[in-house]
């Protein structure tokens, strides 16, 4: 069946230091990959997203890169501040192109001081 | 734009009690997912709409549950009877494309007593 798993439940990272959230995903057929960042009280709010015919896209700070061939993907993010504290969930949209998304359990980013 | 807006933010009520949810997609985005997010079970879709016709409601947990979308700025959810296990935050989204990024909003935290 589908799934979409994260490794670490919780990462504990120094400010200013790189973050790296990885995320592994079953469904083979997935063609479009979203990392969300949710806030304590928030909702999940968009950071990045890859489709499957690039291995690696960059924004601000962030840096998403998939692996089709081992089915995970990771977000990184660079010079990690206090206001990056917050749950990362990966997304997949699985098979049959049907709008939904297959969201992971979640990792908790805290960024100590 | 606003964002997806919910309403009420939070609501606290008896079990037993029928309970009604709002949203308001973005204006011009033809999806809308309904989603229930636990502690024990994460962030689960419930149902959503393309130009307002549901088009799954596979994740509705039983017939408890209903939602509707009269028109193409307006959606509920409703439970009625509701039960303590209901107690979670639910969460609206909206995307303007099938396979595109969904925006949510900041959620109804619901407490059944």
């Amino acid at each position: 069946g589908e799934s979409v798993g994260l490794h670490l439940p919780t990462l504990s990272v120094q400010e200013g230091d790189n973050s790296i959230i990885n995320c592994a995903y079953s469904n083979s057929a997935s063609d479009y990959f979203i990392w969300y960042k949710q806030e304590s009280g928030k909702g999940p709010q968009f950071i990045i997203d890859i489709r499957s015919n690039m291995d690696k896209r960059q924004g601000q700070r962030v840096t998403v890169l998939l692996n089709k061939t081992v089915k995970h993907l990771s977000l990184q993010i660079a010079a990690t501040q206090p206001g990056d504290s917050a749950v990362y969930f990966c997304a997949e949209n699985g098979s049959g192109n049907t709008g939904k998304l297959i969201f992971g359990q979640g990792t908790t980013l805290q960024v100590k001081p | 734009d606003a964002g997806v807006i919910q309403s009420p933010r939070h609501e606290v009520t008896e079990m037993g009690q029928e309970v009604t949810l709002r949203c308001k997609p973005i204006s011009g985005h033809d999806y809308l997912f309904w989603y229930r997010q636990t502690m024990m079970r994460g962030l689960e879709l419930l149902i959503y709409f393309n130009n307002n016709v549901p088009i799954d409601d596979s994740g509705m947990p039983e017939d408890r549950f209903s939602a509707k979308m009269p028109n193409a700025s307006f959606s509920t959810l409703k439970i009625q009877p509701s039960e303590p296990r209901d107690s979670a935050v639910y969460f609206c989204a909206s995307s303007s494309g099938q396979a595109d990024t969904q925006y949510f909003g900041p959620g109804t935290r619901l407490t059944v007593l």
